[in-house]
């Protein structure tokens, strides 16, 4: 399975955006990039997912780097609510199945 | 519409004792999701289903037993509680990309 590489963790302060990345350099090209995170004492809960151009929904942006080795998950106005652990996962096209990582431990400040 | 549903919330075992937890949707998902997560660590993906009758293993399912009879219910079975399985035991479900995850089942071996 392609693997990612997250930072443990990354602080911000409230309002502000938050920049996170995630280092794929063995992603395939069927291989989707998907984006969770787990707020304190819950089930994870889906954020954004692309596949090679950029992504935004009401949650994030998602920008891909051209040669989708890497990518950066954008928050663009953090809250305190946002502090969560955020897991980068690579799905394959035809595989029905998520392995989470440790993901990264973001802290907002108020 | 309550999404994924799993029962009980919190639960403390005796070593050798055995039980159930349950889990169910009401989304109308074919694939259905057992992991488990220990403390500061990322999610395990226990079993998993693709549809009513079919189940397979993931990455830690020795310990454990699954079936899946129905579209909506996918009940984890624990046979022989062991210390080592104390955890927090996630439920998901999805149609095709996005998983939805249950609040989770915290399980105490003692």
């Amino acid at each position: 399975d392609a693997k990612t590489t997250q930072p443990n963790s990354m602080e911000s302060n409230e309002e502000e955006p938050v920049h996170l990345p995630c280092n794929h350099s063995t992603i395939s090209g069927t291989d989707y990039i998907h984006w969770y995170r787990q707020l304190p004492s819950q089930g994870p809960e889906y954020v954004i997912h692309g596949l090679t151009s950029n992504v935004n929904n009401r949650m994030a942006s998602l920008a891909i780097a051209e040669d989708r080795k890497s990518s950066t998950l954008i928050l663009h106005r953090a809250t305190l609510r946002d502090a969560a652990v955020y897991y980068c996962i690579l799905r394959a096209g035809n595989d029905y199945k998520l392995s989470f990582g440790a993901g990264t431990t973001v802290t907002v400040r108020a | 519409n309550a999404g994924v549903t799993q029962t009980p919330k919190f639960r403390i075992l005796k070593i050798g004792q055995s039980m159930t937890l349950q889990c169910t949707q009401d989304m109308n998902h074919n694939y259905m999701y057992w992991y488990r997560q220990d403390p500061g660590m990322g999610l395990k993906l226990i079993y998993y289903s693709v549809g009513a009758g079919i189940t397979d293993k993931g990455e830690v399912p020795n310990g454990y037993n699954v079936s899946r009879s129905t579209t909506e219910d996918f009940p984890l079975r624990l046979e022989l509680a062991a210390p080592s399985q104390t955890s927090v035991y996630f439920c998901a479900s999805s149609l095709v990309r996005e998983l939805f995850f249950g609040e989770g089942s915290r399980l105490t071996v003692l």
